[in-house]
């Protein structure tokens, strides 16, 4: 069974410019979590997707924002992109509410 | 926002030791779960807890649900150099729509 993928694996943007990061979950889940984990921290819940409605939402400014496809594939949107954006941006999926299983992460470069 | 109180933030143990980490909290949690993350990669998920008091092994791996419900731990027994990486406790702490809440890692270094 194939895992959770993200694409792209690294991504470098400049200050300002937008980013859009993407999410296949396991075949089957429903739900789509977003985390950011920045250098030397623990994960930061950014967004939560299920069944195609936004479910809960982490303390992140409106630039972050997202969706949620009929497929249950996401995208992540970063939009004015700033410097302390740099992270490892990781996707989640699960069938139940607690059991979720991550991707690889994608690298987002600032600079 | 929020996170979980994990320790220790790192260690550095003899191949064949004996591992033990905690989390902790002052609320209450109805779910625990132990991840374990390699350089480069996500997380991957070990064991996860639902009941107070619950004892779960997988493989070498044992982690328990503290019967208060504001704690939880896991141990690895007998290191091998593969254990080398962060692992993350996480946390829900009601059902339905609220999101984990993690710690911020505990990094592991296994000496041959």
């Amino acid at each position: 069974e194939a895992g959770v993928t993200q694409s792209p694996t690294h991504l470098i943007k400049t200050r300002g410019q937008q980013a859009t990061l993407r999410c296949s979950p396991i075949s089957g889940h429903t739900s789509v979590y977003w985390y950011q984990q920045a250098l030397g921290l623990g994960l930061q819940f950014l967004l939560w997707y299920d069944e195609g409605e936004e479910r809960n939402r982490g303390n992140f400014p409106p630039r972050f924002s997202g969706r949620q496809f009929p497929n249950y594939s996401s995208e992540l949107n970063v939009n004015a992109l700033e410097l302390e954006d740099s992270a490892l941006y990781l996707c989640a999926s699960s069938l139940a509410e607690v059991e979720q299983y991550f991707g690889p992460g994608t690298r987002l470069t600032v600079t | 926002g929020q996170q979980l109180n994990q320790s220790p933030q790192s260690m550095f143990i003899q191949e064949g030791e004996d591992v033990s980490m905690n989390c902790t909290s002052s609320s209450i949690f109805n779910t625990w779960l132990w991840y374990k993350q390699d350089p480069g990669e996500g997380p991957v998920l070990l064991i996860a807890l639902y009941k107070a008091g619950e004892l779960t092994s997988n493989g070498r791996l044992t982690a328990q649900f503290g019967i208060t419900r504001k704690d939880s731990f896991l141990n690895i027994s007998a290191s091998i150099p593969s254990d080398v990486g962060i692992y993350f406790c996480a946390g829900q702490r009601h059902s339905g729509n609220t999101p984990l809440v993690f710690g911020k890692g505990t990094r592991l270094s296994v000496i041959a």
